[in-house]
């Protein structure tokens, strides 16, 4: 069975402060994990892939099979960051394309 | 443009009601699913589909039924509206070539 385990309801950090929302998965297999973005009045939107190894909108997520997480970080935050973030893990073992979301870490930056 | 639709984007109806929410994408996806989310919440899985003629139950317990005729039109109908459904409903498509999804704007409804 694969899991995903945002731990955190609600991040709340001032402008300018680091950012880490975390992360943890559960899979047997070789996971695919991908962080979705939902910003207000706005569709959920794929954010980044861990296979990218990119940074969008100065976020990166590094995959941790050892500690099985894949926080999301930055180092300074925006205003613009306030939105509901969803960390996600897609397992594709026997031929299934079900992705497995977490419960999702609404993140408020205050000026 | 490629893109995935959802209409109605807000609907309010009256307890026993059938209603079927629509989902059409024009990105060519084989793969679609229905999701209910309450707002900030976390989204539940209602049902999915492979392909043309394929549907599946998700993980959530819903009254819902979907069918899939053509690759493009994803509709979820419910036959008799409570107020437990209310709810927001996401349709989303997925890309094989890069494992992503895309959501459509969703569907909030409100049964009285």
């Amino acid at each position: 069975a694969q899991r995903v385990t945002q731990p955190e309801k609600l991040l709340s950090v001032f402008k300018g402060a680091p950012v880490e929302l975390k992360c943890n998965y559960s899979y047997s297999g070789s996971p695919e994990l991908f962080w979705y973005v939902q910003y207000s009045r706005q569709r959920l939107q794929l954010l980044l892939r861990h296979i990218s190894r990119e940074s969008i909108k100065g976020f990166t997520a590094d995959l941790n099979k050892g500690e099985t997480s894949f926080h999301l970080k930055k180092p300074f935050a925006q205003e613009e960051d306030s939105a509901m973030y969803y960390c996600a893990l897609y397992g594709k073992g026997g031929g299934s394309y079900i992705p497995t979301f977490g419960r999702g870490t609404s993140l408020i930056v205050h000026p | 443009e490629a893109d995935i639709y959802q209409t109605p984007r807000y609907l309010v109806i009256g307890t026993g009601k059938k209603i079927t929410l629509e989902c059409s994408q024009t990105m060519g996806h084989d793969k679609m699913y229905w999701y209910q989310q309450d707002p900030g919440m976390e989204l539940h899985l209602i049902h999915y589909s492979y392909g043309v003629n394929s549907t599946e139950k998700g993980d959530l317990s819903s009254e819902s039924t979907v069918s899939r005729i053509r690759t493009e039109h994803f509709p979820l109908t419910l036959e008799s509206a409570r107020p437990s459904h209310t709810s927001q409903y996401l349709c989303a498509s997925y890309l094989s070539s890069t494992d992503t999804q895309y959501f459509g704007p969703g569907t909030r409804l409100t049964v009285l």
